[in-house]
């Protein structure tokens, strides 16, 4: 079984400072992670994914990941963060090699963006 | 805009209840993932279509059913609903060509309040 989990459930950062959301996960075999944000009212929306290859990851909005496999971590990241960043980001995997890619959620962490 | 619609994005019915959740992928996707979205469980994967098959089952009650039609369009039938049923529903859809993950899309979900 793989498990997901996000050990903030709230991470407050003052607006134009870096912001690092973490992650860390538990799955057999190589681990396929995403990142999605989650507006109020709204769908979840795709931010990146890590499948293969460099450890570091590039998204959408200016946010990153980087995979570190000793760790078993994929924080997510940005380099200045903006107010329109607050929303709630929910890191997630999907299982290797099992004909179905059913993600596994971590909680959530919702982030605020202080101006 | 995912490209995944979903209707109706509210519904509120009593216990005991069945409705019927509906959802169209994105065009070209062949796989329909349904979620289900709850303050106590978060983001919990309920069951996954395949062009009209079911491939994947996760935690989805005897009471829950879903088929995916030969328009790809799929719809979540909830019956003899509980208070404990009231969450988000959201589907998301992918294209699943074979190989790595696609990414999935989501649709804006079905907020169910049981009252």
């Amino acid at each position: 079984a793989q498990s997901v989990a996000q050990p903030e459930d709230q991470v407050n950062v003052a607006e134009g400072n870096p912001l690092t959301v973490k992650c860390t996960y538990s799955v057999s075999g190589n681990p396929y992670l995403f990142w999605y944000v989650q507006y109020p009212n709204r769908g979840l929306q795709f931010l990146l994914k890590y499948i293969t290859g460099d450890n570091l990851v590039k998204g959408s909005y200016g946010f990153e990941a980087e995979f570190n496999k000793s760790q078993t971590s994929f924080h997510l990241k940005k380099p200045s963060a903006l107010v329109s960043d607050s929303a709630l980001y929910f890191c997630a995997a999907a299982p290797f090699g099992a004909g179905s890619y059913q993600l596994t959620f971590g909680k959530g962490t919702k982030l605020s963006v202080i101006p | 805009d995912s490209g995944v619609t979903q209707t109706p994005k509210h519904l509120i019915t009593a216990t005991g209840q069945r409705v019927t959740l509906r959802c169209s992928p994105r065009s070209g996707d062949l796989s329909v993932y349904w979620y289900q979205q709850s303050l106590d469980q978060g983001l919990q994967f309920l069951i996954q279509y395949y062009n009209g098959e079911e491939r994947a089952k996760g935690n989805i009650l005897e009471r829950f059913s879903a088929q995916q039609f030969p328009d790809l369009h799929s719809e979540l039938n909830l019956s003899s609903l509980e208070l404990g049923d009231s969450a988000l529903y959201f589907c998301a859809s992918s294209v699943e060509a074979g190989g790595p993950p696609d990414t999935q899309y989501f649709g804006p979900g079905t907020r169910l309040t049981v009252l």
